[in-house]
């Protein structure tokens, strides 16, 4: 069956500073979709990406769709101690269902 | 505001019991799901469904049933509680669409078979 690979598994950076987690799937995607959930929390819908290639920007938060529609990143800059949190992405295919990957855990040092 | 929500947020069962986790939410959406999250593994989804009294298999369909009787209603059955289901169970609820629609989860069940 599909699988959806995340890396890493977990980020520790420096407030301030930039970082990127990366999403590989085993086959091609109809759509990604990236999630956030906050400790203790429930995740919560970021973003979708439909087209071969897309980039799409909220802030400070930059998402791509990879030109074959097999991967994905979600690139932050200058991180805040608000950006803590896992950050999971999601590749979609036929029946609305969805395959998660394992997540990025993202803790910020002050 | 979409709600979906969750019948307990904490659970402790027994070995051999049979446990109800009942979600329940309140904007139409079509799609329902069931997850279990667990340390390193993201999200693995259990069974979805798509209308009422429909349900189709997910990755790890294996130990657990579902019910769908409304629309607004979906539950997750365990007919024998086994320890390696201790786990967080996370519902979530979407439109249906030819493209997918953003998920909306509730605030999740903490399961704990003994």
């Amino acid at each position: 069956g599909q699988q959806v690979m995340q890396i890493p598994q977990y980020q520790h950076v420096q407030e301030g500073e930039d970082f990127t987690t990366y999403c590989n799937s085993s086959t091609t995607l109809s759509n990604i979709q990236w999630y956030k959930q906050r400790p203790g929390g429930h995740p919560v819908f970021l973003i979708q990406l439909v087209k071969s290639g897309e980039v799409k920007k909220q802030k400070r938060l930059t998402f791509q769709f990879g030109e074959a529609k097999k991967n994905s990143s979600l690139h932050i800059t200058a991180t805040q101690t608000t950006d803590v949190g896992t950050y999971f992405c999601a590749g979609g295919a036929a029946g609305n269902k969805l395959t998660f990957g394992g997540g990025t855990r993202v803790l910020v040092k002050p | 505001d979409v709600k979906v929500t969750q019948s307990s947020r904490y659970l402790v069962k027994r070995t051999g019991e049979k446990v109800f986790l009942e979600c329940v939410q309140d904007m139409d959406h079509e799609n329902m799901f069931w997850y279990r999250q667990d340390p390193g593994l993201g999200l693995r989804l259990i069974y979805f469904s798509y209308d009422v009294k429909m349900k189709e298999k997910g990755d790890i369909p294996e130990g657990y049933s579902v019910s769908r009787e409304k629309k607004e209603r979906f539950s997750l059955i365990l007919e024998s509680a086994s320890t390696n289901q201790t786990s967080m169970y996370l519902c979530a609820s979407s439109f249906l669409g030819t493209v997918g629609y953003e998920q909306y989860f509730g605030p999740g069940t903490r399961l704990t078979v003994t």
